[in-house]
């Protein structure tokens, strides 16, 4: 199976800050990454797909970055409602696999 | 616009069998494969099941092979899981989601399992 690495597990940030999340797999999954922010009490929503292509609709300081085995997510500028938790998930493989995800927290 | 709606959760006992079913709506459902993903209280995602968009290819995580099965009725638009032989380790809110290139684009609200004796 391919493991999925995120870091940070948390971090602590402000409202304007810029945060980078990185996602590491244990063997090539090409460019098949995709990103996830999801809130408390919600459904996961997804972000990027194919490691950079957004989402319709979501907001264009996410982007992201990567192929191989090490992708990047960066949020420039830290919205309010920016403040959740984010997974990475392989889509190369079966078993599908997630990082741990990364809580963005003031 | 797409919506997933799950239902079927519930209290079972372990050994117990559970079936979960999703609605899907707003979107052609015979043209995208489809996931189960679980998520145990406080933790994070677990893929579980995957099943092609006509039905004829299914994977399994290794943590439930044997016990669930996946299917779907594209003639009702719906989507099944099916669990048998429940362990305390199944616990968790069970979403369903639409699959495009590479990402499950939309997702369901889940339906809570909690497996107890």
């Amino acid at each position: 199976d391919i493991q999925m690495t995120q870091s940070p597990s948390s971090v602590s940030a402000s409202v304007g800050d810029r945060v980078t999340i990185t996602c590491r797999a244990s063997q090539s999954i090409g460019k098949w990454l995709a990103w996830y922010q999801q809130k408390p009490g919600k459904a996961p929503k997804l972000l990027i797909s194919a490691a950079s292509t957004p989402e319709s609709g979501v907001p264009s300081r996410f982007s992201g970055s990567g192929s191989g085995t090490d992708f990047t997510l960066t949020i420039t500028s830290l919205q309010p409602e920016d403040f959740a938790t984010y997974y990475c998930q392989q889509a190369s493989n079966f078993p599908r696999t997630f990082g741990q995800g990364t809580r963005v927290e003031i | 616009q797409v919506q997933l709606v799950e239902s079927g959760g519930g209290l079972v006992k372990p050994g117990g069998s559970l079936r979960l079913s999703c609605a899907a709506s707003g979107f052609t459902f015979s043209d995208n494969y489809m996931n189960w993903i679980r998520q145990a209280p406080g933790k994070g995602l677990e893929w579980v099941s995957y099943i092609s968009s006509r039905g004829t290819l299914v994977y399994y995580a290794d943590s439930v092979k044997g016990r669930f099965t996946v299917s779907r009725d594209n003639a009702k638009n719906s989507l099944s899981l099916q669990m048998n032989n429940l362990r305390a380790e199944d616990t968790g809110l069970y979403y369903c989601a639409r699959g495009i290139t590479g990402a499950d684009g939309s997702w369901g609200q889940g339906t809570l399992v909690t497996v107890s004796s």
